[in-house]
This record gives C-alpha cells, structure tokens and sequence, in this order.
C-alpha cells in the first residue's frame, strides 16, 4: 500500500475561496482522521470517522468547516469561505485498532490563505 | 479534559543522550506514544507503551512512564544528526483518536 494519500500538497487560496483536500486511507482501515497543525495551537484534532460515520467533530472550529466520508477508501475537509487564519497543515492519518494500533499519517497539505 | 504537555525546544551534541519529556492528565489513557515528525513530512510512530508498563526499550529508545505523576519519556542514546526531528508524544484515552502533545524540537549539534 502507498500509505495515506494527501492532495494536494501546497494549496495557495485568496480570502473567501473555497478550499477542498482529499484523502485517501489506507485500504482496510476503519478510522480517518483530520487534524490541523499550526506554530500556535500545535496538532488539533478536527474529527474523525470510524467505518465512514463522523464520531466526534467538536474540533472543527466552526461552521466554515465541513468534512465528509462517501466511501472507505476516499475523505474530503472543505472550507467555505476560506480566511488567513485558516492557514496551516492538515493532516489525515487513517488506522484500524485492535489493541495498541498505529495512526500512519499522510505527508499533509500546506494551506496558504492569502 | 485532556492536555499533553511538552517542551518546545531541546538541543544535544551529537554522541550525547536525548532526554525529552512529556505530561498528560488524563489517568485513563491505555498506550502512550512517541511520534517523530521531519521537516515536510507527516508523523510517524517511533515507539510506544502500555499503561501497565514502566519501561520499554528499543535499540537507541528508552521509554519511561510513570502513572502517579502523569509523566511520559523518551531518552535517545547515541543521538545523531538524523534524529534532528520534531518528536511528540500522545495519549490513546480509548475514544481512539490520539490526542497530541505540542512537540519538542530536537536538534543535535555536530
């Protein structure tokens, strides 16, 4: 498996824009999650799915903020209307527990709102 | 509610051990972890240690936890230029979503 699958890398919008990144987990993995990282508030967790069901997204910062699951093998976060503060990494890592279990993360997608 | 703690920065000789600390709160976590981020890239698992657990050790890594104070370790020996990486730790409270300290910084100084 290539491991978790971001796209795109570096994503560069003007305020107001809409934004959408992609993920792809890795195949048979139950759990997706997205997570943003910035210098100030370090690694946040914005929700996560387990089988393609949201659990928990009390981490979304607010109604701006949106993230669906359609299928097992495929999670979208999407910002309408992106701002300056939304500038950051995210992050989707995806596992399937059973015990101790390991969340393999993707190499991320770089937003930069102008 | 849930809070892992850790030092920003951390700066070693290369040669020398790496000590890097962390604090949790939350008494009901099952596994904690150490993860390691390079520049540019996504985490990855280091190591990690069951709560029942007092030490683990893997080739360079010590792992320390001691439950009474909520205080997680990570010792790197022989620390290395390479292990120059962004390491944090993390707890698994079983909501199965892993809740991340800030990271330290480590760089190693040749």
């Amino acid at each position: 498996d290539a491991g978790v699958i971001q796209s795109p890398r570096h994503e560069v919008t003007e305020m107001g824009q809409e934004v959408t990144l992609r993920c792809k987990p890795i195949s048979g993995h139950d759990y997706l999650f997205w997570y943003r990282q910035t210098m100030m508030r370090g690694l946040e967790l914005l929700i996560y799915f387990n089988n393609n069901v949201p659990i928990d997204d009390s981490g979304m910062p607010e109604d701006r903020f949106s993230a669906k699951m359609p299928n097992a093998s495929f999670s979208t976060l999407k910002i309408q209307p992106s701002e300056p503060r939304d500038s950051a990494v995210y992050f989707c890592a995806s596992a399937s527990y059973g015990g101790m279990s390991e969340a393999f993360f993707g190499q991320g997608t770089r937003l930069t709102v102008v | 509610g849930e809070d892992v703690e850790q030092s920003l920065f951390l700066s070693v000789r290369e040669g020398d051990s790496s000590v890097i600390n962390c604090t949790y709160t939350d008494s009901s976590s099952t596994y904690l972890y150490w993860y390691k981020q390079e520049p540019g890239a996504g985490l990855q698992l280091l190591t990690y240690i069951f709560s029942n657990m007092d030490m683990k050790q893997d080739q360079r890594l010590t792992v320390l936890l001691n439950k009474k104070d909520k205080h997680l370790s990570l010792r790197i020996a022989d620390t290395q230029t390479g292990d120059s990486a962004i390491y944090f730790c993390a707890e698994d409270t079983g909501r199965r979503a892993l809740t991340f300290g800030s990271g330290t910084r480590l760089q190693v100084q040749p």
